[in-house]
């Protein structure tokens, strides 16, 4: 499967803790983004990737919240000190090619945090 | 204000009733109108992209259409299996390749 993965699918967490999100993306896709999705909403962008370059990130970004992209391939998605308002949707996403190219979606990781 | 606005929120269809949804965007600059589709607990899928205004893009009983400020996705003859929520994202030129979605709409077929 050459699609985009992400790891775990899903996840419990206590409040407090800290949590580590994983997503590979397709293997020639230089651009990686990260959003989340809670119920009835759309993606609510969070951070973006081109190669290992972290370009772009949302003002909605809490400083509890952390991603990185080492040698521009997979990247990490990191959750500390887990909120109950943190429980979403993780999606992962990743593009190649020019400026309209469209972007492929992982499954997503579900986060509960109790 | 949202950049991105589908319509409507929900919709619910007998199975062969066609409708249209919509996605009407409140920037200038486009360099990419997508649809997805995205069923319960899952990531959402690629559909089609639209670049400029009259264009058209097919895929069995979908047909993606684009104006200057707004997009409808056309479903015909539709069935159960085409229950899903389909979101529409925009990307603008001016450097950021962030795709920017809609709230999506809920789309129910009942047989």
């Amino acid at each position: 499967d050459t699609g985009v993965s992400q790891n775990p699918r899903h996840k419990i967490t206590k409040r407090g803790q800290n949590v580590t999100f994983r997503c590979d993306p397709i293997s020639e896709h230089n651009r990686l983004y990260w959003y989340r999705q809670t119920l009835g909403q759309g993606p609510e962008f969070l951070t973006y990737f081109q190669n290992e370059a972290q370009l772009e990130k949302s003002r909605l970004l809490s400083d509890r919240f952390s991603a990185e992209r080492p040698k521009g391939s997979f990247s990490t998605l990191e959750i500390q000190r887990t909120e109950q308002g943190d429980s979403a949707m993780y999606l992962c996403a990743s593009s190649g090619g020019g400026a309209g190219a469209e972007a492929f979606f992982g499954q997503g990781t579900r986060l509960t945090v109790v | 204000e949202d950049q991105v606005t589908q319509s409507p929120e929900a919709l619910r269809l007998q199975e062969g009733e066609s409708s249209s949804l919509n996605c009407s965007y409140t920037v200038s600059g486009l360099r990419g109108l997508f649809w997805y589709r995205q069923d319960p607990g899952k990531g959402p899928e690629f559909l089609f992209t639209l670049y400029s205004a009259g264009e058209e893009k097919e895929k069995e009983r979908l047909k993606a259409t684009l104006t200057k400020k707004e997009s409808f996705l056309h479903i015909t003859a539709p069935k159960p299996e085409d229950s899903a929520t389909y979101l529409c994202a925009v990307r603008l030129s001016g450097g950021s390749y962030i795709p920017t979605f809609g709230r999506g709409t809920s789309l129910i077929v009942h047989p």
